[in-house]
């Protein structure tokens, strides 16, 4: 079965990066793209952007270009997401998903357990 | 962006009774090539992750129960619970995929029993 499985929970402080590792297991890697949305506690879902594991391209959200980067490693059928120049507005849970349908960009049909991002001095 | 607005914020329903959340997108998701609305539909439980509902409107994900439909075409979308069950009790999220690679989420709908 179709499995996405994230790293734990982070503490980070102001400034600081944060990397994130979401592992696929269950289906061919490559076929379908990743996606990763946050969630502020209490808010809604906010995407963040997309990974071709095939290729390795990626398109983000307006407001996270410059500060994120996705990227993955088709030797162990992970991709990883990761923020820089944190505030503390980033703390949130972020969760990956796989595609709905392969080399797509549809919309989440499976999902990771999520990773919360802590940001605190 | 296309902009996704959820409506109502919350509502809460009577078991056995219908629930009806709106989404309106900023654009019309509707693309006249293939004649397919982008609009996917979630269910977001307390402390899960969301689980995808609906796609291209109104094709049910497998396992979802069919009590759950979808509907709406263009800018102005649907998502109907008949006969609300406890297990219902979730945030729903509209989101469209009509802008290839670049996904936005309505702001949800919380739904709960009176």
């Amino acid at each position: 079965q179709v499995q996405l499985v994230q790293s734990g929970a982070e503490v980070k402080k102001p400034g600081a990066s944060v990397k994130i590792s979401c592992t696929a297991s269950g289906y061919t890697f490559i076929a379908y793209y990743i996606h990763w949305v946050r969630q502020a506690p209490g808010q809604g879902l906010e995407w963040m952007g997309i990974i071709n594991p095939s290729s390795g391209g990626t398109n983000f959200a307006q407001k996270f270009q410059g500060r994120v980067t996705m990227t993955r490693d088709t030797s162990t059928d992970t991709v990883y997401m990761d923020l820089n120049t944190l505030t503390s507005e980033d703390t949130a849970l972020y969760f990956c998903a796989r595609d709905l349908s392969p080399g797509s960009s549809l919309a989440g049909a499976y999902w990771g357990q999520g990773t919360l991002v802590t940001v605190s001095s | 962006d296309i902009v996704m607005t959820q409506s109502p914020d919350s509502l809460a329903v009577s078991l056995g009774e219908r629930a009806t959340i709106n989404c309106k997108s900023s654009l019309s998701v509707l693309h006249t090539s293939n004649n397919k609305n982008y609009l996917a539909w979630y269910q977001q439980k307390s402390g899960q992750p969301p689980k995808l509902l609906f796609y291209w409107a109104s094709t049910r994900e497998s396992g979802v129960p069919d009590r759950f439909s979808g509907s709406g075409s263009g800018t102005d979308f649907t998502l109907t619970i008949n006969s609300l069950q406890a297990e219902d009790v979730a945030v729903y999220y509209c989101q469209q995929y009509y802008t290839p690679h670049s996904l936005t989420f309505g702001g949800g709908t919380k739904v709960e029993i009176k």
